[in-house]
């Protein structure tokens, strides 16, 4: 069955302990993204990956990290959680798409990790 | 700054009526535009994608897509209580002048189908 996991699907952690919200895909997809998910602001991307190695910023990074070492893992790592981390979070790949080019990139969504952190 | 807009609602339509909902994008080039269906604590699933000016119907769904007015829509016909969700539109633009795109998503419409 093609599908993206996320595990944990639930965590509740503690200020400055360092944890990791892994993902995986089985469809070959180039394209991995993280996003997350807050009351009043919609889907907010974090990070993506166009390809194995190739990571970039979305529009929240801030104290986040991740890599992209094998096509079907994305890992999300926070260094040192904080209360403003307390989220939802999705895990999401797709093929890649050239913007404006016509192809397209229906992205296919994990499901989620909610995130507490006291 | 690329920009994907949606009326917050909440929208509220009996049973059996068509609910529409909209969505604007501030990118004249994208191509790829995409309506997510997510319940409340579930991750968003794709319900439609629309590429080409025009209509694009999918059983109870209807796709609007006009790029000259960087418009595009969905509707739902003889809606059901199941429909009940937030809706969110999502559109391929490019980054960071990066000539591959990524999605960006609106903040979502909140739907209430009521029997």
């Amino acid at each position: 069955e093609a599908q993206v996991t996320q595990n944990p699907r639930y965590l509740i952690t503690v200020t400055g302990k360092k944890l990791t919200v892994t993902c995986s895909q089985n469809m070959n997809h180039e394209y991995m993204s993280w996003y997350r998910q807050d009351p009043g602001l919609g889907l907010r991307q974090i990070y993506y990956s166009m390809n194995v190695e190739v990571t970039d910023k979305g529009d929240v990074p801030e104290g986040y990290k991740v890599s992209r070492k094998e096509k079907r893992n994305f890992p999300l790592i926070l260094e040192s959680p904080s209360p403003n981390q307390t989220s939802l979070y999705f895990c999401a790949s797709s093929t890649s798409g050239l913007a404006g080019g016509g192809t397209y990139n229906e992205q296919f969504f994990g499901p989620g990790t909610r995130l507490t952190v006291l | 700054q690329k920009e994907v807009e949606q009326n917050s609602g909440p929208l509220s339509v009996p049973e059996g009526a068509i609910a529409s909902l909209n969505c604007t994008y501030s990118d004249r080039v994208s191509q790829s535009f995409f309506w997510y269906r997510q319940y409340s604590g579930k991750s968003p699933e794709l319900i439609m994608s629309i590429y080409s000016n025009g209509d694009k119907e999918d059983g109870r769904f209807t796709a609007q897509l006009n790029k000259a007015s960087q418009y595009v829509s969905l509707l739902i016909r003889d809606s059901q209580p199941s429909d009940s969700a937030t809706y969110l539109c999502a559109v391929n633009m490019s980054h960071r002048g990066s000539t591959l795109g990524r999605l960006y998503f609106g903040r979502g419409t909140q739907l209430t189908v009521w029997p």
